[in-house]
């Protein structure tokens, strides 16, 4: 099993839809967790980071983190063309030991949305 | 530089060559990381440099994988006698501080044939 399980897609939904996006994790030390958004033959770029468990908002983008359960989700609200795209979720630990500083990241699940 | 810029965008190789992969980080910027992304999956990370050394290395696959940092600034990551599986795409991204504020760039396209 690897540490991060994140579901590939494809993913395809109508222009204006909800887009919910989830990760699941099984190392309970992660404490950062972040989404980022990849173009096509573009690096990743982050989008949001959560610290421990709780909502943030930003805009049409809400992330979630469920730390009891180990799951993070991110909501896309009025889902527009331009965000189709390969969302990822990475995640890192919180201590300054080794390894701290990786990101773990998520296989990604690309998306499209429809005009 | 306004962003990361890695180069050269692609690459391809015979297998057993050497290869060097080059990342110009935002100037100013003390953290650089080099991860890989092979085809369908999510970045891999191999090494970050804090300033000039290398911080943490435990990422790259095996003894043909180096990388460098000799000024604080631009890195190289170099790999010997290549084979096929090293096919991927090497990204590199670069903070402020350590761990936070990643930058990534573009990537290079590795093939090895």
């Amino acid at each position: 099993q690897k540490e991060v399980e994140q579901d590939p897609g494809p993913l395809s939904v109508p222009e204006g839809a909800i887009v919910s996006l989830n990760c699941t994790y099984s190392n309970s030390a992660f404490q950062y967790f972040m989404w980022y958004r990849q173009y096509s033959r573009k690096g990743p770029e982050l989008l949001m980071y959560t610290y421990s468990s709780g909502n943030k908002e930003d805009g049409r983008f809400t992330a979630q983190v469920d730390k009891s359960s180990k799951y993070i989700s991110l909501f896309i609200r009025d889902s527009q063309p331009s965000d189709s795209a390969t969302y990822l979720c990475a995640m890192r630990l919180t201590y300054s030991g080794a390894g701290s500083y990786q990101l773990t990241f998520g296989k990604g699940t690309k998306l499209s949305v429809i005009p | 530089g306004a962003g990361v810029s890695q180069t050269p965008s692609n690459k391809v190789t015979e297998k057993g060559k050497y290869v060097e992969l080059r990342c110009d980080p935002i100037s100013g910027h003390t953290a650089l990381y080099w991860y890989r992304q092979s085809l369908g999956q999510g970045p891999e990370f191999l090494i970050y440099f804090q300033g000039t050394g290398a911080a943490d290395d435990s990422g790259l696959p095996n003894d043909r994988f180096f990388a460098v940092r000799p000024e604080g600034s631009v890195s190289t990551l170099k790999i010997q006698r290549t084979e096929r599986g090293d096919s991927a795409v090497y990204l590199c991204a670069s903070s402020p501080h350590l761990g936070w504020g990643y930058t990534f760039g573009s990537g290079t396209r590795l093939t090895v044939v």
